[in-house]
């Protein structure tokens, strides 16, 4: 059964930093592309970020684009999203999202792990 | 990017009625669309992509059609689980785009 579970979430300053983290296991990793997507609330959801199977595509949403940056360790069977530079706007809950065996769109979600940025 | 603009906000259905849900593209596309549903506390779960193709486990109540610019998800006899949100997703073009939901209530 796939199974992805992401931390790294918490209360995060404006201009900080914070590293999210998914634990995928139940499927082979490194066969499938990745992707974080964010629930904010009251708003719908956001894609964030996508990465091939072997990290060399690359995708980001404009809104996140120079300050985000997402990675693969296949050997782990982890994803990562690092986000510097965090506003109030990126408060959301957010998601790491496997692909289908032929690509794109996300097929299974984690539960989610919760950012609040505030002073 | 594709702006995903979905209609209406929120619908009221009454049990065993049908529901019509609407997802119109800024841009024209072939079919990289998907469907999603989505209820309080769990993530979203996916019922359909390539606009009609169903995904494991989507009873056969729900339906997925359309193409270009305009995209419809049909529920034929709403269920008493089926209400929730629900967002259309192209991935076409990136950066790939959610639209803004449609939240299915009870009447």
């Amino acid at each position: 059964e796939v199974h992805l579970v992401e931390s790294g979430g918490g209360l995060a300053q404006p201009g900080g930093s914070l590293r999210l983290s998914c634990a995928a296991s139940g499927f082979i990793f490194s066969d499938f592309s990745m992707n974080w997507v964010r629930l904010a609330p009251g708003r719908g959801l956001e894609w964030v970020s996508y990465i091939s199977r072997n990290g060399n595509r690359i995708y980001y949403a404009d809104s996140v684009k120079g300050r985000f940056t997402v990675s693969r360790d296949n050997a782990r069977n982890s994803l990562f999203l690092q986000m510097n530079g965090l506003g109030a706007e990126d408060t959301a809950l957010y998601y790491c999202a496997k692909d289908t065996p032929l690509g794109t769109p996300p097929d299974h979600w984690g539960q989610g792990t919760l950012v609040t940025v505030s002073s | 990017e594709v702006v995903m603009t979905q209609s209406p906000a929120t619908l009221s259905v009454s049990p065993g009625e049908r529901a019509t849900l609407s997802c119109r593209a800024s841009q024209t596309f072939s079919n990289n669309l998907a469907w999603y549903q989505q209820k309080p506390g769990q993530p979203p779960r996916l019922l359909f992509y390539g606009a009609s193709t169903r995904a494991t486990g989507i009873p056969a109540r729900f339906s997925g059609s359309g193409s270009g610019t305009e995209f419809t998800l049909t529920i034929s006899s709403l269920q008493s689980e089926d209400f929730a949100v629900y967002y259309c997703l192209q991935y076409n073009n990136w950066p790939f785009t959610f639209g803004g939901g449609t939240k299915v209530e009870i009447k």
